[in-house]
């Protein structure tokens, strides 16, 4: 199986950062990969897939970046609505895998 | 609008058995792949399994193979994941979610439906 390791497993930060969450796979994935975000007792909810594109309706200061092993998500202004538990998946090689989440919590 | 919703959670004990079901609405049903993907307490996600629009293709993680099986029916717009020979491990929230039309990521997801496996 593809392993998905997320790098920061949480990240403290203010209204206004700029915050990069980074996934690294142990093996290439190409460019399929998505990126969702999730808040508490909630369903996650698609921002980005293969790697860049940005999902219909996601605010434009979302970017996704990378290819082969290793990605980024980027925030460019961290809002208020944006502290939540963000994760990668693979969809290169069955089974699909998600990395661990990176929590972005209230510095 | 799309619209998925589960049901079929609750409480068993290790060694039983459930049914979940997923209700799909807002989109051409039997064009999409369905999957399941659950998250333990204070964990993070596991895709657990999928199934093609056409049901021909399912697909499993290694540690439920043999023991949850995924149908749909395309007639009814729902998706099953039958659960037998539960663990305490599957303990989880249970998400059906939508497949992209290109690609194995999810674009809707439902609110989830709680298994819970007592030992």
């Amino acid at each position: 199986d593809i392993q998905m390791t997320q790098s920061p497993s949480t990240l403290s930060a203010s209204v206004g950062d700029r915050v990069t969450i980074t996934c690294r796979a142990s093996q290439s994935v190409s460019s399929w990969l998505a990126w969702y975000q999730q808040k508490p007792g909630k369903a996650p909810k698609l921002l980005i897939y293969e790697a860049s594109t940005l999902e219909s309706g996601v605010p434009s200061r979302f970017r996704g970046s990378g290819s082969g092993t290793v990605f980024t998500l980027t925030i460019s202004s961290l809002q208020p609505d944006d502290f939540a538990t963000y994760s990668c998946q693979q969809y290169n090689t069955y089974p699909w895998t998600f990395g661990q989440g990176t929590k972005v919590e209230i510095k | 609008e799309v619209q998925v919703l589960e049901s079929g959670g609750g409480s068993v004990q290790a060694g039983g058995s459930l049914r979940l079901s997923c209700a799909a609405s807002g989109f051409i049903f039997n064009s999409y792949a369905m999957n399941w993907v659950r998250q333990a307490p204070g964990k993070g996600l596991e895709w657990v399994s999928g199934i093609s629009g056409s049901g021909a293709g399912t697909y499993y993680t290694d540690s439920v193979k043999g023991r949850f099986t995924i149908s749909r029916d395309n007639s009814k717009n729902t998706l099953d994941l039958q659960i037998n020979s539960l663990r305490a491990e599957d303990t989880a929230m249970y998400y059906c979610a939508k497949g992209a039309r290109v690609g194995g990521y999810f674009d809707y997801w439902g609110q989830g439906t709680l298994v819970t496996v007592s030992s």
